[in-house]
């Protein structure tokens, strides 16, 4: 049973460029979130893909868009990068939408905007 | 808006002792809380969890007592050993929906 694996591991972008990351889930689960922890905070909610489609979004601005695939990895893209934007991304899965308890996640990408 | 706070940053204890771990909350409308550990370098993964409804849950050394009329939530580890040192999270989130608001963390050391 493979765990989750995020990629890349670290990125630097400059602002106003877009990037895309990139999520496997853990073998039999159909539920991604993705989380943003910036330096000093906690994960803060992004949002949540239930099979291939949008179940939940935090408090984040429309340049965070993300893909579900019928794989149910998943992708997080930001748009135009602003320096705020500068934090470890996290990944998530799990089989039920609702649990915390089952809720895996990956080691993050770090990723700098400059 | 900061809805789950962890106002210790960081915490040490000695081996065998016991570790308390905060958290407190302002939104009233929480009713399932968790507990996650993280170690540098990896994800953070689930270690407690208690719903509204109960005021203790307990699983081997860790423990987790939530007090509602407080808006608290502590996590006691007895006893505390050397790898139980990590960055621990509480979180929370409301109506078994699927956001969860998390804490800022608290590094705990446990010195040998």
């Amino acid at each position: 049973e493979t765990g989750v694996t995020q990629s890349p591991t670290h990125l630097i972008k400059t602002r106003g460029q877009q990037v895309t990351l990139r999520c496997s889930s853990q073998s039999g689960h159909n539920t991604v979130s993705w989380y943003q922890q910036a330096l000093g905070q906690g994960p803060q909610f992004i949002f949540q893909y239930y099979r291939e489609e949008e179940n939940g979004r935090g408090n984040f601005p429309p340049r965070f868009s993300g893909l579900q695939f019928p794989n149910y990895s998943s992708e997080l893209n930001v748009n135009a990068l602003e320096l705020d934007d500068s934090a470890l991304y996290l990944c998530a899965s799990s089989s039920e939408q609702g649990s915390g308890e089952t809720q895996y996640f990956g080691p993050g990408t770090r990723l700098l905007v400059l | 808006d900061q809805q789950v706070k962890q106002n210790s940053p960081s915490l040490s204890v000695q081996e065998g002792r016991i570790s308390i771990l905060n958290c407190d909350y302002t939104n009233s409308m929480f009713d399932y809380f968790l507990w996650y550990k993280k170690y540098p370098a990896e994800g953070p993964t689930f270690l407690i969890s208690i719903s509204s409804i109960k005021d203790k849950n307990e699983d081997g050394r860790f423990t987790v007592f939530l007090n509602k009329s407080a808006k608290h939530l502590s996590l006691h580890i007895v006893p505390s050993q050397p790898g139980d040192s990590a960055v621990y999270f509480c979180a929370a989130s409301a109506n078994t929906g699927n956001q969860f608001y998390f804490g800022t963390g608290t590094s705990l050391t446990v010195i040998p």
